[in-house]
């Protein structure tokens, strides 16, 4: 089946303009994350979405990232008045539940979207 | 404070050495250990978790509690392994699932 698809693959913007990055979890996952990796980085976590949920948003790192999902399937992260430090590859994951009961869900990842804020 | 630790940037060893990559994590609890592998224009992909406690591409990673590590080990490396590893820590918060807590990843060669 499908996995995890991001759009756009990349994006350039120039510092100050808002943009917008599209993430289709596979169908029926209800927890879906976004994490942002800088270059050499490994992922950081962002944000985390139970169907259309925002049950964690602690990772944001500035109130200029907004992210929804409000059908709870599709997802946006948008982040406005790109900043250069913004410039980095934001990945997404779903995975199929999303409460633990001793059991642990394998997360899947889509590419990401590479973001250069010039 | 909940922290993963990889810290080689680079390993390189020739095609039918041994390899060790290794992970060190800092979490007060019971965490669940990954690892996960990033192959040339792929994506991001779970290569084991700890709890499987299986060998997945002759590679296997045992949790040791006392040392707070989860080693990645393959005793004999292919071309084809040569890649990006990242370690990750999933906290097990009661009731709630927690995100994953990555290093900074280990790029693996693997010399013909």
């Amino acid at each position: 089946g499908a996995g995890v698809s991001q759009s756009p693959r990349y994006k350039v913007a120039k510092r100050g303009q808002d943009v917008a990055l599209r993430c289709d979890p596979i169908s029926g996952h209800v927890s879906l994350f976004w994490y942002q990796q800088a270059l050499g980085q490994g992922p950081e976590f962002l944000t985390y979405f139970q169907n259309e949920a925002q049950l964690d948003k602690s990772g944001l790192p500035s109130d200029r990232f907004f992210a929804e999902r409000p059908e709870g399937s599709v997802s946006t992260l948008k982040i406005q008045r790109t900043q250069q430090e913004d410039s980095a590859v934001y990945l997404c994951a779903s995975s199929l539940f999303g409460r633990t009961s001793g059991t642990s869900y394998e997360q899947y990842f889509g590419p990401g979207t590479r973001l250069t804020v010039t | 404070a909940q922290r993963v630790t990889q810290p080689e940037k680079l390993l390189s060893v020739f095609k039918g050495a041994p390899v060790e990559l290794k992970c060190n994590y800092s979490y007060s609890g019971s965490p669940e250990l990954f690892w996960y592998v990033q192959y040339s224009r792929q994506r991001l992909q779970l290569l084991l978790r700890h709890i499987s406690r299986e060998s997945i591409k002759g590679f296997t990673a045992d949790l040791n509690k006392g040392e707070t590590s989860f080693h990645l080990k393959k005793p004999f490396a292919q071309e084809e392994d040569s890649a990006m590893y990242y370690c990750a820590l999933r906290a097990n918060y009661g009731g709630s699932q927690g995100n994953l807590i990555f290093g900074k990843g280990t790029k693996l060669s693997v010399k013909p």
